[in-house]
């Protein structure tokens, strides 16, 4: 079965960076690709960028720009979200989520498998 | 940015009741929408995509219907593990992708 594990909760400094890993199994994780979405404590949901596990590919949220970058590591199937500078308004969970469709056809932009999230906190 | 607009905030419903869940576009997303069911302490989880397919091993109590700005989500009869806080997402318009505020559908 899918199973997307992600790394455990992390604690940072304001202007810190911070690194989720997100292990796939039950699949093959060169054949989707891989979305970053975050969720605020008591707040709705955020979606950050893409990553294409096949070539490495990025496509990230403007939002963003400049402070996350998504990486992957095919050989243990796992891919990484890494945003720097953090801020006190970047505690949240962060998950990793699976594309619906495969590499092969068009990105859907729709979620259907998700890692169980971590909890990165931003505090001095 | 689409900005999604769900309603109610708060649902109270008992069980065996049928659940209708508002999303409003601020502009057309077509038919490209999906429907999320969240539970406390876990990652949503996929419903309902292009309005009105239901993902994998969803049951068939669960229906999305709508186009263009206006969108339900449909839960016919509801089950104790159906009360959750529910949430839609548009993929029309780049960029981003945007999610909604969420309903709760909470027990009466």
């Amino acid at each position: 079965q899918v199973q997307l594990v992600q790394s455990g909760a992390e604690v940072k400094k304001p202007g810190a960076s911070v690194k989720v890993s997100c292990k796939a199994s039950g699949y093959t994780f060169t054949g989707y690709y891989m979305h970053w979405v975050r969720q605020a404590p008591g707040q709705g949901l955020e979606w950050m960028g893409w990553i294409n596990p096949n070539s490495g590919g990025t496509n990230y949220a403007q939002r963003f720009q400049g402070r996350v970058t998504m990486t992957r590591d095919t050989s243990i199937s796992t891919a990484y979200m890494e945003l720097s500078r953090l801020r006190s308004d970047d505690a949240a969970v962060y998950y990793c989520a699976r594309d619906l469709s495969p590499i092969q056809e068009q990105l859907r932009y729709y979620f259907d498998y998700w890692g169980q999230g971590t909890l990165v906190t931003v505090s001095s | 940015e689409i900005v999604l607009t769900q309603s109610p905030a708060t649902l109270s419903l008992s069980p065996g009741e049928r659940a209708t869940l508002s999303c409003r576009a601020s502009q057309s997303v077509s038919s490209y929408l999906a429907w999320y069911q969240q539970k406390p302490g876990q990652a949503p989880r996929l419903l309902i995509y292009d309005a009105s397919n239901r993902a994998t091993g969803i049951p068939a109590r669960f229906s999305g219907s709508g186009s263009g700005t206006d969108f339900t989500l449909t839960i016919s009869s509801l089950e104790p593990e159906d009360f959750a806080v529910y949430y839609c997402q548009q993929r029309s318009s780049w960029p981003p992708w945007t999610f909604g505020q969420g309903t709760k559908v909470e027990i009466k």
